[in-house]
């Protein structure tokens, strides 16, 4: 299967700055990720698709503006969380592949203070 | 609309006894169904996987499902649990040709000695 990376793993910020996480696919060609998002406890929500090369599409509920997701090459995603606060406090995770499976990376675990 | 859930938030089960986790679905169409497991620190894992055929599926680490669709049903089942099967368990429906993914809310599993 697809080997995930994210990084950072962790980071804190502090209110009103913004925090890029990177998620790199090593060994697939990802014309799609998905970007989730999963609160301490919660089950894992789709934020967003990420599309090679063209606009993010967002999930009904998410702020597009907040959330900035570029797609640049088959094997990079990046979300920067703008102007995050203590809300936005929580683990992403993304993932590659098809319908048949996805693979996801390990998450990164921000906390905003 | 899509919907998964998992009617149980939080299973105890004795080590070497059986363990089966349930999972009900909502979908229009043929759902691919998947059982994902994720352990602290780890990123998901699949399970096992249902889109057609065979209604009962072998996965990894000695875990089936069986798929019913007269009762929307994909429950996932071990006959003898370890003690490394403590981990949140989802179970995920399948929502376009994409990969894109619709979680239920988890599983905790707890297994004591």
């Amino acid at each position: 299967g697809a080997v995930v990376s994210q990084h950072p793993s962790w980071v804190i910020c502090k209110s009103g700055t913004s925090v890029k996480i990177e998620c790199r696919s090593l060994d697939f060609q990802a014309t799609t990720m998905f970007w989730y998002r999963q609160f301490p406890k919660q089950s894992l929500m789709l934020m967003a698709t990420s599309n090679e090369g063209s606009k993010a599409t967002y999930e009904q509920g998410v702020e597009k503006d907040k959330f900035l997701i570029n797609h640049a090459s088959l094997t990079l995603s990046t979300l920067t969380v703008t102007s995050a606060h203590p809300e936005d406090s929580s683990f992403y995770i993304c993932s590659v592949g098809g319908r048949n499976e996805q693979y996801f990376g390990p998450g990164t675990r921000l906390t905003v203070t | 609309a899509q919907s998964v859930t998992q009617p149980d938030i939080h299973i105890t089960v004795s080590e070497g006894a059986s363990l089966e986790l349930r999972c009900n679905y909502s979908y229009g169409a043929t759902p691919y169904l998947f059982w994902y497991v994720q352990s602290p620190g780890q990123g998901l894992q699949l399970l096992l996987k249902y889109f057609s055929g065979d209604t009962l599926v072998q996965g990894i680490k000695g875990f089936e499902a069986e798929f019913k669709r007269s009762q929307s049903s994909f429950n996932l089942r071990k006959p003898s649990v370890h003690w490394s099967d403590a981990a949140e368990y989802f179970c995920a429906v399948g929502t376009d040709s994409w990969g894109k993914l619709q979680f239920g809310a988890g599983t905790q599993v707890v297994v004591t000695p």
